[in-house]
């Protein structure tokens, strides 16, 4: 299947310092990337999807502000947490799907990025 | 918004035995899909059953699904411990455009399957 690479694993940050996760898909095109966020022991949660070339789309609830969204090329999305408070961490997993796929196909995951903010 | 609801939360079996998860949801929906999680690690895509199927098999894996109902399960014959993980099913919207790939996840179901 296709690989969708996410980098970093796993990151610890100040409190009011930014962090930046990648998501690259590295076999296929993406025109739609989307970014997930879970606590421990919950669920997926969708923050936002990511379109290549155009702005973010955020879920109700989810802060535009704070955590920023760039799709600047098929294969890339990034998501930057800013100012990032204890409450932020959290596990945070992207998923694309292949261009051109339409609905009914599987999205790939990227492996998570594990960020603790102390 | 999440929409599926898993049950049981957690499941708790021995080695050999079956295990069977299931998942409702509230929306029409394309297909539907289930994942696997490890502790801490990202998502493996199990299977995926579209709205026009009702049963699926891949390997110890049987899932069904029922659009009247809104319901889907998960069946794993024979477990083993390395099945142990959390399992997901998530659901992606009858919608076109940009909302290819948007899943809604249910709540998971913790298996632990003991040796």
């Amino acid at each position: 299947g296709a690989v969708v690479s996410q980098h970093p694993s796993w990151v610890i940050c100040k409190s009011g310092t930014s962090v930046k996760i990648e998501c690259r898909s590295l076999d296929f095109q993406a025109t739609t990337m989307f970014w997930y966020r879970q606590f421990p022991k919950q669920s997926l949660m969708l923050m936002a999807t990511s379109n290549e070339g155009s702005k973010a789309t955020y879920e109700q609830g989810v802060e535009k502000d704070k955590f920023l969204i760039n799709h600047a090329s098929l294969t890339l999305s990034t998501l930057t947490v800013t100012s990032a408070h204890p409450e932020d961490s959290s596990f945070y997993i992207c998923s694309a799907r292949a261009f051109g796929q339409g609905s009914g196909t599987e999205a790939f995951f990227g492996q998570g990025t594990r960020l603790t903010v102390v | 918004s999440q929409q599926g609801e898993e049950d049981p939360q957690a499941l708790s079996i021995q080695e050999g035995e079956n295990a069977t998860m299931n998942c409702s949801y509230k929306t029409s929906i394309n297909n539907l899909q289930w994942y696997r999680q490890n502790s801490g690690r990202g998502l493996v895509h199990l299977i995926l059953i579209r709205s026009n199927e009702r049963e699926k098999h891949s390997g110890r894996l049987r899932v069904t699904l029922d659009t009247s109902k809104k319901s889907s399960s998960l069946l794993i014959t024979a477990s083993r411990a390395a099945d142990t993980a959390s399992y997901f099913c998530a659901t992606d919207p009858n919608a076109g455009g940009t909302s290819y790939g948007k899943l809604t996840f249910g709540q998971g179901t913790i298996l632990t399957v003991h040796p």
